[in-house]
């Protein structure tokens, strides 16, 4: 069964900043790869989402995660940080398009 | 793009009582949806796939009994929280993948909080 880690359940960054936040998976298959975005009391909204092709997946915002295999992992950046950035990011992982599981998200704090 | 529509947004109930949710996709038709819980600063749990015109399937651990889930129709399906106790308060989202040929991600609504007093 599938599962994803994520590294560090709070990142703080200085505005401008980089951002990394950090993500792997486990899967019996190939896996689909997405990271999630959630700001306070609402659902989730897709950041961006790796199915096959070009490993380095751009997505909205101006995030980007890069697929790597050998290292089983989906890490997720963005050159520079800006304050609407801040909010619970989760990374998660299908097998064969079916449901989905998540990780235990990472919250973004982004200082002025 | 695809829109998943939750209703209610919040809800407050007394215990003993029943609240239903309901998940509609708008502008799509989806075989499948899916249920999560989610508590405070916590990922999101999966609970129960539903799918249309058929029994959900439920993850282990999830009471079936409690947690009623109906998918009658290509664009809507309900969560009934039955019988409601003060631990059954959490935040509440479903999803839904369109019915389309290839991949498709999953769209989510924005969530239910209910609140059990």
């Amino acid at each position: 069964a599938q599962s994803v880690t994520q590294l560090g359940s709070h990142v703080s960054v200085s505005e401008g900043a980089l951002v990394l936040l950090r993500c792997n998976y486990s899967s019996s298959v190939p896996p689909y790869l997405f990271w999630y975005v959630q700001y306070p009391n609402q659902g989730l909204q897709l950041l961006l989402k790796y199915t096959t092709g070009a490993t380095l997946v751009k997505g909205i915002n101006g995030f980007e995660a890069e697929f790597k295999k050998s290292e089983t992992s989906f890490h997720l950046t963005k050159p520079s940080a800006h304050m609407s950035d801040a909010a619970e990011y989760f990374c998660a992982v299908s097998e064969n398009n079916n449901d989905m599981r998540f990780g235990a998200g990472t919250r973004l704090t982004v200082k002025p | 793009g695809a829109v998943v529509s939750q209703h209610p947004s919040w809800v407050i109930c007394k215990s003993g009582t029943s609240v239903k949710i309901e998940c509609r996709s708008l502008d799509f038709q989806a075989t499948t949806m899916f249920w999560y819980r989610q508590f405070p600063k916590q990922s999101l749990m999966l609970m129960a796939t539903s799918n249309e015109g058929s029994k959900a399937t439920y993850e282990q651990g999830v009471e079936k009994d409690k947690f009623l889930i109906n998918h009658a129709s290509l664009t809507l399906s309900t969560l009934t929280v039955t019988s409601a106790h003060p631990e059954d308060s959490s935040f509440y989202i479903c999803s839904a993948r369109s019915t389309g040929g290839g991949f498709s991600p999953l769209h989510f609504g924005n969530g239910t909080r209910l609140t059990v007093t």
